[in-house]
């Protein structure tokens, strides 16, 4: 069974910018959380999605913006990009009925802010 | 959610047992323990869970002493390959209406040396 999947790999965007990123969970996984890594505040929850419905969201400017689609794949966006948002931005995914701590990371994708 | 302290950095030499405590004083009654693996530019990976005593599986043990106010994460004869991030989180894995929001300290920086 494939695991997740997230594009892009890679991004470089500009001050004021807008981005969004891509996750696609593990097949027959409907719960999809995003997480943002940087080194100096480690990994942050942003929001969770299930059956394209936010469940809960992290403590995150209105910037970040995420929807889930009724196939699962979620999309997350951050308007107005700052230097600050440059991170490594993670996508789980987990089976309803499973416990939360059983979730599955994909690569991530790293998103430099110039 | 109970507060977990770990040492920041292990180093270790290939094919010795390395074990990295966790502290958490403040563990609920209902807690579990889980650990998780990060390799560099990659998702965590869930790698044990146990709510007490002994739990092992292909890739690690995890011990949890009576009080289970500590935990160790016990990984036989390393490799290069097991350098990576441990993170230890404590809470509740139900999965029903919860939020699936994990919180992750800094985790433990373990390098194997050759």
């Amino acid at each position: 069974k494939a695991g997740v999947t997230q594009t892009p790999r890679y991004l470089i965007k500009t001050r004021g910018q807008q981005v969004t990123l891509s996750c696609s969970p593990i097949s027959g996984h409907r719960s999809v959380s995003w997480y943002q890594q940087t080194p100096g505040q480690g990994l942050q929850f942003l929001f969770e999605y299930f059956s394209e419905t936010q469940r809960n969201k992290g403590n995150f400017p209105g910037r970040f913006s995420g929807r889930q689609f009724s196939n699962s794949r979620s999309e997350m966006n951050v308007s107005t990009l700052e230097l600050g948002d440059s991170a490594l931005y993670l996508c789980a995914s987990s089976l309803k009925g499973q416990g939360i701590y059983e979730q599955y990371f994909g690569p991530g994708t790293r998103l430099t802010v110039t | 959610l109970a507060k977990t302290t770990q040492p920041i950095s292990m180093d270790s030499y290939e094919g010795q047992e390395v074990n990295i405590t966790c502290s958490h004083n403040n563990i609920a009654t209902n807690d579990y323990i889980t650990w998780y693996q990060q390799f560099p530019s990659q998702g965590p990976r869930f790698i044990i869970q146990g709510y007490k005593t002994k739990v092992t599986n292909e890739v690690a043990s995890l011990f949890i002493p009576a009080d289970r106010k500590s935990s160790t994460l016990s990984l036989p004869r390393v490799s290069l390959s097991d350098t990576a991030v441990y993170y230890c989180l404590v809470g509740v894995p139900i999965s029903s209406g919860s939020a699936r929001q994990l919180t992750f300290g800094s985790g433990t920086q373990l390098t194997v040396l050759p």
